[in-house]
Formats: C-alpha cells, structure tokens, sequence
C-alpha cells in the first residue's frame, strides 16, 4: 500500500509570491491534516479536512488556506510569502478523524522563501 | 508556549548506553503519543497510549503514560547507532480535538 506522498518536495519561492502544495493521502484514509515544522516552534498544527470539509483549524493567518477533493487529495495555500514561512509542510492521513485513528506522514515539502 | 515540554532537547551518547525522553505538560490528553523522525522525512508513530499508568513496550523501548495522563516517558536500552533520530510527543486534545505536538528531543547515539 502507499504511503502518504506530497509533492513538490523541495520549493524555493520568493517574499510575496504565493505557494500551492499538495498531499495524496493513503488510499482509504478519508482525513487529511496539515502541519508546518520550524526548528523554532517544531511542529505546529495548520489544519485539518475531512469529507471535503475542514474540521479544525490551528493559530495560523488567514494567508494559510487549504481543501480536500473528492478523491480525499488535498492541497494547501500559502500567499503573500514571508521568510517566516520557511518551513517544512508535513501532511498526515488517518482513516477517519480523532484519536482513535493513527496519522500517517508524507516526508513533507522544504518550502524555502527568499 | 509549548503546551508539551520535551527534555532534553539533546542527547549524545554512545552505544549501549541507557537513556529516557520526558515529556510533560499541565494539560490532560485522552491520548499520548510518540513519533521518531528522521533527516528529510516526516515522524513514524512508535506507540500510542490511552491509560494513565499504562506501560508499553516495543524491543528495547518502554513508553510510560503517566497517572493523571498528562505525562510521558520514553526509555531506552541499550541504545544502538540505528536509534539517533528526532523523538517526538503528540497528545490529543479532547478539548480542542487536535494533536499537540512537543518540542522534540534530538538523539545522536555514537558507534
């Protein structure tokens, strides 16, 4: 079974522009979460959808978006780049929502801003 | 703030040697989990716990979820080169129906 893939892995973007990443969640998992790792703050929670639907949402500006297609694929938008957005973008897939169901990683996407 | 405080934040150590991961808060979690992430790749789920007081073991690592379920631990034995990674804590907020990540530990076990 695959795992959890996000493409692009590696992304250098410049101060302004806006970002689009995407995540293919394990097939079967309906639940997709999105987290962003800093080596200042770690790893923080963006959100997360489920049913084409976003169920929960971290402390992050509105600058940060994203959905879920159909197919349970998502995608998350980042625009008016800043270099604090340097980070890694983690994607995670479970089966369903909650505690009760275990999170699967991507290897993430490096977004660089210059 | 982080609401999960890992220590240490480092570890170097050489091989065979014992070590424990802490990971505490103030905060009640329904459950506790532990993650080990390695360069360029997102966190592994080693084990989650549900029950305070639960004990787990997987090989040569024993993950204690403390009584009042706002605690954890990571034990180590004999720690070998294939251990060094990031170790990770997340707890699951009833409250905010959201996985709280720590601050992380860093393991560098030398051959």
């Amino acid at each position: 079974k695959a795992g959890v893939t996000q493409t692009p892995r590696y992304l250098i973007k410049t101060r302004g522009q806006q970002v689009t990443l995407s995540c293919s969640p394990i097939s079967g998992h309906r639940s997709v979460s999105w987290y962003q790792q800093t080596p200042g703050q770690g790893l923080q929670f963006l959100f997360e959808y489920f049913s084409e639907t976003q169920r929960n949402k971290g402390n992050f500006p509105g600058r940060f978006s994203g959905r879920q297609f159909s197919n349970s694929r998502s995608e998350m938008n980042v625009s008016t780049l800043e270099l604090g957005d340097s980070a890694l973008y983690l994607c995670a897939s479970s089966l369903e929502p909650g505690a009760s169901y275990e999170q699967y990683f991507g290897p993430g996407t490096r977004l660089t801003v210059t | 703030t982080q609401l999960l405080e890992q220590s240490p934040q480092f570890l170097s150590i050489q091989e065979g040697e014992n070590l424990t991961v802490y990971c505490n808060s103030s905060s009640v979690f329904s459950s506790l989990q532990w993650y080990r992430q390695e360069p360029g790749e997102g966190p592994v789920l080693l084990v989650t716990v549900v029950t305070g007081g639960e004990v787990k073991k997987l090989k040569r690592l024993t993950f204690q979820f403390g009584d009042a379920r706002k605690d954890s631990s990571l034990h180590i034995t004999a720690a070998q080169p294939g251990d060094t990674g990031l170790y990770l804590c997340a707890g699951w907020m009833d409250s905010s129906y959201k996985l709280i990540f720590g601050s992380g530990t860093r393991l560098l076990v030398r051959p």
